[in-house]
């Protein structure tokens, strides 16, 4: 059970737009620690993907883009395209267990 | 180029110990903190343990306390992962990656992991 809950899977067809939702609690979202996302393609490292709930390092297309909200946080992907297609983590910091929390991972197909 | 490489991993005894090594290139290693992370098979990812940039300060999952060690040597761009009492549960790739001290860590680099499977 993670600390950060995540929906296991959501699908989208090429071309359309998903949202990915991040909900923690006021120990972590809640109470003002940053949110950060990952990307991990099929058999390689996870990748940056949005840091401090709402920036792209460089590289990341603006196709990508996340938000904070209370104790939640949301990744936005427009513009779907086969190649994003992977999954994609949340993570934040705990103040009740003293260190860095993940979500549990959402799944994401291309139709 | 930023270039994180683990190894140490290996098929290992229930109650079993083993040290993870990660080799970092390409940046000023003392200039950051570290972490090891990892994903146990077809799972998502877990925070094991965290060291700062000196070594005077490191923190751990509950997880792992008290039976997982980080370290680092600055000398040798090097930081490590002591795992004793090693469980099945424990059983998982490990990634090192380089840590961002912002308002709230994040990790910036990761290396491609070094499997460990605890198994008898």
């Amino acid at each position: 059970q993670s600390v950060l809950t995540q929906p296991p899977s959501v699908s989208g067809a090429p071309g359309q737009r998903v949202t990915i939702s991040c909900t923690g609690s006021s120990f972590n979202i809640g109470a003002g620690y940053d949110v950060h996302w990952y990307q991990q393609l099929p058999g390689t490292a996870p990748k940056l993907l949005i840091y401090g709930n709402s920036n792209r390092p460089s590289g990341v297309p603006d196709r990508f883009s996340g938000s904070k909200s209370g104790t939640s946080a949301s990744l936005a992907i427009t513009g779907l395209q086969a190649e994003d297609e992977a999954d994609y983590y949340c993570q934040s910091y705990d103040s009740s267990l003293s260190g860095l929390v993940f979500g549990g991972g959402t799944k994401l197909t291309v139709l | 180029e930023v270039q994180l490489v683990e190894s140490g991993g290996g098929v290992v005894r229930p109650g079993g110990s083993l040290r993870l090594s990660c080799e970092a290139t390409g940046f000023t290693f003392d200039d950051y903190g570290m972490s090891w992370v990892r994903q146990a098979p077809g799972k998502g990812l877990e925070w094991v343990s965290g060291i700062n940039w000196n070594g005077g300060s490191t923190g751990y999952a509950d997880s792992v306390k008290g039976r997982f060690t980080i370290s680092r040597d600055n000398a040798k761009n090097s930081l490590y992962l002591q795992m004793n009492s090693l469980r099945a549960e424990d059983t998982a790739l490990y990634h090192c990656a380089r840590d961002v001290h912002s308002r709230t860590t994040l990790h910036d680099y990761w290396g491609q992991g070094t499997l460990v499977t605890v198994s008898s």
